[in-house]
C-alpha cells in the first residue's frame, strides 16, 4: 500500500462515541488526504492538509477533525456530531512537486457504528 | 455542480477481450486526470495517469485518451484478465488546486 499505514483496519464504536483513525506514510510526501467512501460510491474529501499545522476543510468536513502536527502523520477524529458516521475511511498523501499530482492510499478503515 | 462522471456503472467483459471505460468530465480548466483501480476492501491503486496537453498515454496493458474538446476521458484495457475485476475510478485535478476530484466509479467484471 505504498508506504501508508492505516489502523485499525476495522473499527466498531457505540453512538455519541468519537473516534480517532490513524494514518501514517514514510514517504515524504507534504500533503496529506482523508476520504468517505459509502458502498457503492466514489470518493469524497473531508480534509486535507499540505503543510504541518495546516489543513483545509473537503467537501463534507462537517462532523470531523484533524490534526497534522508531524509531517508523517494525519489522524482523524469522528466526531457524535458526525450523524452517519458508519462508512470506510481513506487516507492518502501526495507529493507537491515535480510531475504529477498521484495520491497515494492506505488501506482503509472500516467504521462501524453500532 | 461541476463533476466528474463515469458513462457505465458495470463493465462485464469476457476474459481475454478488451475492456473500454469511459468518464466524462465537465471542467474545461482540470489539467490532470487519473485513473485508480479499488479492488474490494482495499485502497485505490495508481494506473495511470495524463496531462492535459497530451491526447494519449500508454502503460503496460492499459491505454488512456484524453480528449478536451468533449471532457471525455477513457481507459483502454487489453486482455483483459480475471484480476482486472475491480472498481475503477477516474480523478481530476482543477488546475492550481490542492486536491483530486473523483468520480463516482465503473465496476468492471470479467468472465472466462
Amino acid at each position: 500500500d505504498g508506504g501508508i499505514t492505516q489502523s485499525p483496519k476495522y473499527l466498531f464504536r457505540k453512538e455519541g462515541q468519537n473516534v480517532t483513525l490513524s494514518c501514517e506514510q514514510n514517504l515524504n510526501h507534504d500533503a496529506m488526504y482523508w476520504y468517505r467512501q459509502d458502498p457503492g460510491q466514489g470518493l469524497r474529501l473531508i480534509y486535507y492538509s499540505q503543510i504541518v499545522n495546516d489543513f483545509q476543510k473537503g467537501d463534507i468536513a462537517e462532523g470531523y477533525s484533524v490534526s497534522r502536527e508531524k509531517k508523517e502523520s494525519f489522524p482523524l477524529t469522528v466526531t457524535s456530531a458526525q450523524k452517519n458516521p458508519t462508512a470506510f475511511y481513506l487516507c492518502a498523501s501526495s507529493t507537491l512537486s515535480g510531475v504529477g499530482y498521484e495520491q497515494f492510499f492506505g488501506p482503509g478503515t472500516r467504521l462501524t457504528v453500532l | 455542480g461541476e463533476s466528474v462522471g463515469l458513462h457505465l456503472p458495470t463493465l462485464s467483459v469476457q476474459e481475454g477481450d478488451n475492456s473500454i471505460i469511459n468518464c466524462a468530465y465537465s471542467n474545461s480548466a482540470s489539467d490532470y486526470f487519473i485513473w485508480y483501480k479499488q479492488e474490494s476492501g482495499k485502497g485505490p491503486q495508481f494506473i495511470i495517469d495524463i496531462r492535459s496537453n497530451m491526447d494519449k498515454r500508454q502503460g503496460q496493458r492499459v491505454t488512456v485518451l484524453l480528449n478536451k474538446t468533449v471532457k471525455h476521458l477513457s481507459l483502454q484495457i487489453a486482455a483483459t484478465q480475471p484480476g482486472d475485476s475491480a472498481v475503477y475510478f477516474c480523478a481530476e485535478r482543477r488546475a492550481g488546486a490542492g486536491k483530486l476530484i473523483f468520480g463516482a466509479g465503473t465496476r468492471l467484471a470479467v468472465h472466462p
